[in-house]
């Protein structure tokens, strides 16, 4: 299965709403996963099963899609979330992963 | 609280050899399947191999078949893989990843630090 993330790169003002996409080659029900990475630090799950919130993760971001078409929305971007996002689905061997986006703060 | 904690990581030669570690912490270890995920240096992730709670059932990327061997010790809480005739693109840094369940699937849920594996002459 390929995951096909876009964009690749983007810059955004604090307050912003930004949104990630995220397409698998094939269907894959909600099994997608979205994680997010700073520089020198190891990735961090913020949504599983497509739109599931980890306990932590701060309630601006959310996830939604089903089958080929997911979406990583932040509703109003803050300077913490200046990162690198990475989907991946997990319905099946062998596990894939998307090509990242990288946000930065304008 | 969920530790992992790579080791093992280092210069090699190609054609050389490498185990890397992983020792598990905050949770009940053999209840989880678990993995290695690699980065290499500016780049995406890559899913490498998983293991099952039991160490029973294992599973490799292809880039890993045949030369990486994914393992575990559940009496030490502690997670391997032995990287063979390792070569320049296997430079990467290595993560050792937890699986969590929901929905009868496992899905990524908590990563250690990772520890860098260097294969160059």
């Amino acid at each position: 299965i390929q995951m096909t993330q876009s964009p690749s790169s983007m810059s955004a003002s604090m307050g912003d709403r930004v949104t990630i996409t995220c397409r698998a080659s094939q269907d894959i029900g909600t099994y997608l996963v979205w994680f997010q990475q700073k520089p020198g630090k190891a990735p961090e799950c913020l949504i599983y099963a497509a739109s599931r919130l980890r306990s932590e993760v701060p309630s601006r971001f959310s996830g939604s899609g089903s089958g080929t078409d997911f979406t990583l929305t932040i509703s109003s971007l803050q300077p913490e979330d200046s990162a690198t996002y990475f989907c991946q689905e997990y319905v099946s061997y062998p596990l894939s992963f998307g090509g990242g986006t990288k946000v930065e703060i304008k | 609280e969920v530790r992992l904690l790579e080791s093992g990581g280092a210069l090699v030669q190609p054609g050389g050899s490498l185990r890397l570690s992983c020792e598990a912490s905050g949770f009940i270890f053999n209840n989880y399947a678990m993995n290695w995920v690699r980065q290499a240096p500016g780049k995406g992730l890559e899913w490498v191999a998983t293991i099952d709670s039991t160490g029973a059932g294992t599973y490799y990327a292809d880039s890993a078949k045949g030369r990486f061997t994914i393992s575990r010790d559940n009496s030490q809480n502690m997670l391997y893989v032995q990287l063979n005739s390792l070569r320049a693109e296997d430079t990467a840094r290595y993560f050792c990843v937890k699986v969590d369940w929901f929905d009868n699937k496992g899905y990524f849920d908590y990563w250690g630090q990772g520890t860098l594996v260097t294969v160059s002459s």
